[in-house]
């Protein structure tokens, strides 16, 4: 059974950028869609992007264009979220989840999440 | 882009409550694919409802998603204690892009 993996807790400086990995244990994302969702403490889930690995195309929400980048490794069935010029407001839990796409065709949910990468900006 | 949830909720044991997912630019519809998701703090989200209707899988099934009018609804039949739980929606607005509503946080009492 597929499992979303991902790295550990990271504790950054503003200004930097911060790299989250999301790894599926048990399986591939050879047709899947996987998309980034972050979770400020005590506030709403928030949609950053997601990408397709098998094509490589990604789309990312307005608020974050220009300054997150989705990439994935199909060698390594591992995607990757970068988010950079870190404020103390990307404070967050980050996490990836699955759109169950078929032939990576989108079905628009998710139905499998990581259980989230804990990324702490603080001077 | 707005998706607007009410912030909060109560319903009784037993009872029935249905939380409302809207679009300010416009109705909701089954084009928007819309999903729910429930999240305990500490935890990450629960797939319940997606494709408007349909239910993932163990989802019970006092759990039903439809349209009404012209929002996305969730309704929780027979509510539980255990249902008390903050609800998102997802609506997808085209281009590759989705959209997370503010969430409500539901209380059972």
């Amino acid at each position: 059974q597929v499992q979303l993996v991902q790295s550990g807790a990271e504790v950054k400086k503003p200004g930097s950028s911060v790299k989250v990995s999301c790894k599926a244990s048990g399986g591939t994302f050879s047709t899947s869609i996987i998309g980034w969702v972050r979770q400020a403490p005590g506030q709403g889930l928030e949609w950053m992007g997601r990408i397709i690995p098998a094509l490589g195309i990604t789309n990312y929400a307005e608020n974050f264009q220009g300054r997150v980048t989705i990439t994935a490794d199909k060698s390594t069935s591992t995607v990757y979220m970068e988010l950079s010029s870190l404020t103390s407001e990307d404070t967050a839990v980050y996490y990836c989840a699955r759109d169950p796409a078929y032939r990576s065709s989108p079905r628009w949910y998710f139905d499998l999440w990581g259980r989230g990468t804990r990324v702490t900006v603080s001077s | 882009t707005v998706v607007t949830q009410e912030p909060s909720f109560s319903v009784s044991p037993g009872g029935t409550v249905t939380l409302t997912c809207a679009l300010n630019s416009g109705s909701v519809s089954s084009d928007h694919y819309p999903s729910w998701y429930q999240q305990t703090p500490g935890q990450p989200p629960r797939t319940l409802i997606y494709s408007t209707k349909t239910r993932s899988s163990g989802v019970p099934d006092r759990f039903s998603g439809s349209i009404l009018g012209n929002k996305a609804a969730l309704t929780i039949t027979g509510a539980q204690a255990d249902d008390e739980s903050h609800y998102y929606c997802v609506l997808y607005l085209g281009s590759g892009i989705s959209v997370f509503g503010g969430g409500t946080k539901l209380t059972v009492l």
